[in-house]
């Protein structure tokens, strides 16, 4: 049974910091690993998908890596910013392409 | 649509009652989940489509929960005989499913399902 992990639970930064939001999981039988960032009372929103075969996906100040035989991923964010408040959350897809199996997230906040 | 739309956005019912929720996904994504996210605890899979089919459903909590998918579009999930730990968001995602693509999940806004 796949297990995510997400560390820290909690984060506070201040403004323009460089930060990194950690992901492990158990079974290195994967399909793929998605971030998404969920806003209070709102759905998830899609950040960055890395396939089984890929290491790193970059989009704009987001770099994702992904290291399947330590089972671990990093999401990386450069020059924070107040908006960039939320929480981030790791899905880990099986090998079947079928379930994702989420962590508990990251409650990112970021003071200006 | 642009997107996945859910609806009810709310849903509050008395428990014993039955409800229905019901996902439209995007447009031409032939796969498409139910997740439901509790209070205080993390996002769980129920179940997955892909076309109308049910590959895993290995999620359900129980026998009163089931769902469906007509057309490979609309998705709708039924409760029956709700209790007060059914209460919780209930999210719906579809993916395009290319073989050898991404297959990025994209997620609906959630129904929020209060049972007194």
């Amino acid at each position: 049974k796949q297990e995510v992990t997400q560390i820290p639970a909690a984060l506070s930064v201040p403004e323009g910091e460089n930060l990194v939001l950690n992901c492990s999981f158990t079974d290195s039988a994967i399909y793929n690993l998605q971030w998404f960032r969920q806003d209070p009372g709102k759905g998830l929103t899609s950040l960055l998908l890395i396939q089984s075969s890929q290491r790193e996906q970059t989009s704009g100040r987001l770099n994702a890596s992904l290291d399947k035989s330590s089972g671990r991923s990093t999401l990386y964010i450069a020059a924070s910013q107040p908006g960039d408040s939320a929480t981030y959350l790791c899905a880990v897809r099986g090998p079947n392409a079928g379930k994702s199996t989420f962590g508990d997230g990251t409650t990112l906040t970021v003071k200006p | 649509g642009a997107g996945v739309s859910q609806s009810p956005s709310n849903k509050v019912t008395e428990k014993g009652k039955d409800v229905e929720l019901r996902c439209d996904p995007i447009s031409g994504h032939t796969a498409l989940y139910w997740y439901r996210q509790s209070l205080g605890q993390g996002l769980e899979f129920l179940i997955y489509f892909q076309g109308n089919s049910a590959p895993d459903k290995s999620g359900l909590p129980s026998d009163r929960f089931s769902a469906e998918r007509t057309g490979g579009s609309v998705s709708t999930l039924t409760i029956q005989r709700t209790q007060q730990e059914d209460s919780a968001v209930y999210l719906c995602a579809s993916s395009l499913r290319v073989a050898g693509g991404p297959d990025t999940q994209y997620f609906g806004p959630g129904t929020r399902l209060t049972v007194l």
